[in-house]
């Protein structure tokens, strides 16, 4: 159980360009779900929460018109790199919370990432 | 500002020895820690967690410890075994907000068979 999945898992798209990365949850619902964004050889960096149903809370420093965040769905999140950049260029990769799993202390569940190259 | 380090970026550690990857936090807000591992190109997958309410918590090969008042934790891997041989990252969560993590820099641990 626990399955978050990915699509695609890389991309390759002109610059100006815009880009959408979906995530889902397989096997449970997801009230919550994140987006981390890693640099070669970097730690993983959070972007954004996403909220089913609400609006996506963002991380100091990172522009919310240009990564669009859409939780529309207990088991679909979308994030959308909106006129790519070759700066764009990063690893994305999404986590889920299962709120079913017990107590506070529930780890989340990654997907397996999807490689963003921006030419 | 990182909350979260990881000072070794790498390890080398012969097979069926003991690997210890560290971790210092700053934060002292943060009450959850968790351990994962990482290969390139792939998302992170869980290995271990501890509560701050608890000094150590084992599973199998791997063993969390965590030292509250140095703000420290370290993850001990024994035996170690090449298939080990991955980066890996901690991570430091505040129960009292969104459950978000906060991420280390990494460390790449390379078990020498």
């Amino acid at each position: 159980g626990a399955v978050v999945s990915q699509h695609p898992s890389r991309v390759i798209c002109k610059s100006g360009t815009s880009v959408k990365i979906e995530c889902r949850s397989l096997d449970f619902q997801a009230t919550t779900m994140f987006w981390y964004r890693q640099f070669p050889k970097k730690s993983l960096m959070l972007m954004a929460t996403s909220n089913e149903g609400s609006k996506a809370t963002y991380e100091q420093g990172v522009e919310k018109d240009k990564f669009l965040i859409n939780h529309a769905s207990l088991t679909l999140s979308t994030l959308t790199v909106t006129s790519a950049h070759p700066e764009d260029s990063s690893f994305y990769i999404c986590s889920a919370r299962d709120p079913t799993r017990g107590g506070f202390y529930n780890e989340q569940f990654f997907g397996p990432g999807t490689r963003l190259t921006v030419l | 500002d990182q909350q979260v380090k990881q000072n070794s970026p790498s390890l080398s550690v012969q097979e069926g020895r003991i690997s210890i990857l560290n971790c210092d936090y700053t934060n002292s807000m943060f009450d959850y820690f968790l351990w994962y591992k990482k290969y390139p190109a792939e998302g992170p997958t869980f290995l271990i967690s501890i509560s701050s309410i608890k000094d150590k918590n084992e599973d199998g090969r791997f063993t969390v410890f965590l030292n509250k008042s140095a703000k420290h934790l370290s993850l001990h891997i024994v035996p170690s075994q090449p298939g080990d041989s991955a980066v890996y990252f901690c991570a430091a969560s505040a129960t009292s907000g969104t459950y978000k993590y906060i991420f280390g820099t990494g460390t790449r641990l390379k078990v020498l068979a």
